[in-house]
């Protein structure tokens, strides 16, 4: 099956550094991948999405230039939290779509900024 | 507004006993409808996917229904383990400019005791 690999799994920064969190297609070509934000207790919500080659679309209300996303290939997109301050803190979760209708989950990152 | 609603919000249930999850939504154009099962601190795994022309859809002891007409689902968990206390979120899909727009459930907890 479709699998898709996120690291790390957590990283500690410290407030006013840039944290940088990968999401990998193994076995698959992602066409699209989607970055989530997750509060405790809460759903996931969309924060972009990203078609291989091309800029993402930020949701309303999330800073593009704060959440750097990069989809240079297609087994490859990453997220870059920039100047990150403590209300960064929470768990970040990628997910990728192939050709086919399927979208699979990255484990998650658990970032906190001290 | 697309919409999906779960209920519970939360649920405790002893070991072996069966439970039922409920989705209400309010989505268009409909494309699919997931279930998924999210453990604390990881990513969602795909339990189920049904289109709008499938009624029920089972993956070992999750049995998943769809009543397009009501836009009503549920997730019926079987002889519940303890491996089951995890959040299960509903998700469904509209389409939107060509690609899937995934509209997520806020999720139930459920909790499964020895």
């Amino acid at each position: 099956g479709a699998v898709v690999s996120q690291h790390p799994s957590r990283v500690i920064c410290k407030s006013g550094t840039s944290v940088k969190i990968e999401c990998r297609s193994l076995d698959f070509q992602a066409t699209t991948m989607f970055w989530y934000r997750q509060f405790p207790k809460q759903s996931l919500m969309l924060m972009a999405t990203s078609n291989e080659g091309s800029k993402a679309t930020y949701e309303q209300g999330v800073e593009k230039d704060k959440f750097l996303i990069n989809h240079a290939s297609l087994t490859l997109s990453t997220l870059t939290v920039t100047s990150a301050h403590p209300e960064d803190s929470s768990f970040y979760i990628c997910s990728a779509s192939g050709t086919g209708d399927g979208y699979t989950f990255g484990s998650g990152t658990r970032l906190t900024v001290v | 507004k697309n919409q999906v609603e779960q209920s519970p919000q939360s649920l405790i249930i002893l070991e072996g006993k069966n439970c039922t999850l409920q989705c209400n939504y309010t989505v268009s154009p409909f494309s699919n409808l997931r279930w998924y099962k999210q453990d604390t601190g990881r990513g969602p795994v795909s339990l189920t996917i049904m289109t709008f022309s499938e009624n029920t859809k089972s993956n070992g002891r999750y049995t998943a229904t769809l009543d397009a007409d009501t836009k009503q689902s549920s997730l019926h968990i079987t002889a519940s383990q303890l491996s089951d206390s995890a959040s299960y979120i509903c998700v469904v899909s509209a389409r939107a400019g060509g690609y899937n727009k995934l509209i997520f459930g806020a999720g139930t907890r459920l909790a499964v005791h020895p």
